[in-house]
């Protein structure tokens, strides 16, 4: 089946610094989106970016499709920042996702 | 305010117990999701459904079952809960290939 790698698994930021998540599929998909999972739980939809960029606030987002990556941009970060953010893909467009391992990203102030 | 919930939020039940998770969601979505999250790991799918009386299996094993007789309504059921599903549930929902896949809260369940 297909394959999902997010790195770094970990991350430790000072706040107002910018950092970069990255997302590796290794099969075609229809869809891909990103989450992030805040301290208690909650899991919230930031992108649905099967392709090209996206941006809203200090987030934003890159897909290549032809290259199987996606990267997501946080700027200025912040303490309420902190959390998992998960890349998953639906390879067959029925809504199933696959997920990632997950980047913890802790902000500091 | 359209929504999914879950209960409970956190559920802590002995072996043996037969015990149901509740979802529902007010946005008329006709897929639904469970998936199962142990601590600093990622997602599963273990159940979904395309619409009322439609339910499959997910990619994850799982002893659990679920029903979908009305569309806002997709409870799971565990017939006897076991220490092994100790885990969180997750339960979502989305309009289908395009935008709007929305997640609950939740149920942390310890099975003692």
């Amino acid at each position: 089946g297909i394959q999902v790698e997010q790195s770094p698994p970990d991350l430790i930021l000072q706040e107002g610094a910018n950092s970069t998540l990255r997302c590796n599929f290794s099969d075609s998909v229809n869809n891909l989106q990103w989450f992030h999972q805040n301290p208690w739980g909650q899991l919230i939809n930031l992108f649905y970016i099967p392709s090209g960029t996206k941006q809203n606030g200090r987030l934003s987002a890159t897909t290549v499709a032809t290259e199987r990556y996606s990267l997501l941009y946080i700027s200025s970060s912040q303490t309420t920042d902190s959390g998992v953010y998960f890349c998953a893909v639906d390879y067959n467009q029925g809504g199933k996702l696959i997920f990632g391992q997950g980047t913890e990203l802790s902000v500091k102030p | 305010e359209a929504d999914i919930y879950q209960t409970p939020r956190y559920l802590v039940i002995g072996t043996g117990k037969k015990i149901t998770l509740e979802c529902s969601q007010t946005m008329g979505h006709d897929k639904m999701y469970w998936y199962q999250q142990d601590p600093g790991m990622e997602l599963h799918l273990i159940h979904y459904s395309y619409g009322v009386n439609s339910t499959e299996k997910g990619d994850l094993s799982s002893e659990s079952t679920v029903s979908r007789i009305r569309t806002e309504h997709f409870p799971l059921t565990l017939e006897s809960a076991r220490p092994s599903h100790t885990s969180q549930y997750l339960c979502a929902s989305s309009t289908g290939t395009t935008y709007g896949y929305t997640f609950g809260s939740g149920t942390r369940l310890t099975v003692v």
